[in-house]
């Protein structure tokens, strides 16, 4: 099983729809989440970090879920704009006072007119 | 925001050739950089983590005399693709990260072509 799993999509969603994904995680001593945003040929972007309370930014909503061990990405009122994959990120503690990272595969969105 | 510097962008050599990639923290100080490489349509590869100071953890599979990647400073870290052959073509991304739990910060990738 993988550490961070994601489901690959694609999903399709009309403009203006609320699209939601999920990152499931497997270390329960994970520690701090994220969510990235990657266009095609192009490096991820910090889209926003995800706070154990759950944490807003305009349209976008992240949700950590520590009992079921997943985070959460909600999109309200899609935009054309918004098609790209979505990339989770979890640090845990890797030994030796480092953290270890671990991408998702990514979740690509493609909204349609 | 913090900022990530790589270059170059992109790079064509011819096969037999080395190619070194830099990646600079610009406004923060890198405490683990981390080398990806990225094929088309694919996810996310890394490569090796590379904390300031010691040696680079290389993940399965990745040759380490083909990599060399050196994290000198805080703010820099290289890799050199020795040898390059067209295999080795693709995307190479750096990321940085400050403190511990910080968000990592990607560096606008280098576009590697082998001919």
């Amino acid at each position: 099983r993988k550490e961070v799993e994601q489901d690959p999509g694609p999903f399709n969603v009309p403009e203006g729809a609320t699209v939601a994904f999920n990152c499931t995680y497997s270390n329960s001593a994970s520690q701090s989440f994220f969510w990235y945003r990657q266009d095609c040929r192009k490096e991820p972007k910090l889209l926003m970090s995800v706070y154990s309370s759950g944490n807003e930014d305009g349209r976008f909503t992240a949700q950590l879920n520590r009992a079921s061990q997943y985070i959460s990405l909600l999109i309200r009122d899609s935009k054309l704009s918004d098609s790209a994959t979505y990339l989770c990120v979890v640090n845990r503690p890797g030994g030796g006072g480092y953290q270890k990272v671990t991408f998702g595969t990514g979740t690509k969105l493609q909204v349609i007119p | 925001g913090a900022v990530v510097s790589q270059h170059p962008s992109w790079v064509i050599c011819k096969s037999g050739t080395s190619v070194k990639i830099e990646c600079r923290s610009l406004d923060f100080q890198a405490t683990t950089m981390f080398w990806y490489r990225q094929f088309p349509k694919q996810s996310l590869m890394l490569m090796a983590t590379s904390n300031e100071g010691s040696k680079a953890t290389y993940e399965q599979g990745v040759e380490k005399d083909k990599f060399l990647i050196n994290h000198a400073s805080l703010t820099l870290s290289t890799l050199t693709v020795t040898s390059a052959h067209p295999e080795d073509s693709s995307f190479y991304i750096c990321s940085a990260r400050g403190q511990y739990n910080s968000p990592l910060h990607f560096g606008n990738g280098t576009r590697l072509t082998v001919t």
